[in-house]
């Protein structure tokens, strides 16, 4: 399967504190992207990052990809409440099929 | 600029029902996907339209059905209702090739009884 999955499924931090989250893929893939979701509610489009390019940065957000180990991670820069939501990665085939992990449920305390 | 809407936002339909939902992408996008997320997990690929022509189909049963119109706008049929159907159905609109990112729609929540 090509799903992305999502390490780890939850993490718990302080509001000021940075997030990571890890994402691993098993086939070649197109391209990356990292998705938002609060309570269920539609996903919101974070970053992509092609299969070529190693590193993104957007605002707060910092996102990499190792295609000889296929993953990525995405780490969040001094992060809010606001921030509490559960995070994706979607790995897109040639035809920007995506292909979901099960996510990271991160929740960021005040 | 309007995103991708969705209609409509929560349904509820008796299990053996047929339900229609229906998904309008952002202006000048031409590809529109459909997902299912159950609860708790992520969400899985359905379909793929791309210039009114399906370009895939996930790993659903027949009773799910799905076109795109002239307009670019798209309806996703099930039949025979499950109760395991019961899930939030997400529309993705994107421009279509590569590389392109996926704007997704507030989705609609169908619960089957």
């Amino acid at each position: 399967s090509q799903q992305g999955e999502e390490d780890p499924q939850a993490l718990s931090i302080q509001e000021g504190e940075n997030a990571t989250m890890n994402c691993s893929y098993k086939t070649s893939i197109n391209n990356l992207q990292w998705y938002r979701q609060n309570s269920g509610r539609g996903l919101v489009h974070l970053i992509l990052i092609r299969s070529n390019e190693r590193e993104k940065h957007s605002g707060r957000l910092r996102v990499t990809l190792d295609t000889s180990k296929k993953s990525s991670s995405l780490l969040i820069t001094a992060s809010r409440a606001a921030d509490t939501a559960s995070y994706f990665c979607a790995t897109a085939d040639n035809f920007n099929k995506f292909y979901f992990g099960s996510g990271t449920k991160l929740n960021v305390k005040p | 600029d309007a995103g991708v809407t969705q209609s409509p936002t929560h349904l509820i339909k008796t299990r053996g029902q047929h339900v229609t939902l229906r998904c309008s992408p952002i202006s000048g996008h031409k590809s529109v996907s459909w997902y299912q997320q159950v609860l708790g997990q992520g969400p899985q690929f359905i379909f793929q339209y791309y210039e009114k022509e399906e370009r895939g189909r996930g790993n659903f049963p027949d009773r799910f059905s799905a076109r795109q119109f002239p307009n670019y706008s798209s309806e996703l049929n099930v039949n025979a209702l499950l109760l395991g159907d019961s899930a939030l159905y997400l529309c993705a609109s994107s421009w279509g090739g590569r590389h392109t990112e996926a704007f997704f729609g507030q989705g609609t929540r169908l619960t089957v009884v």
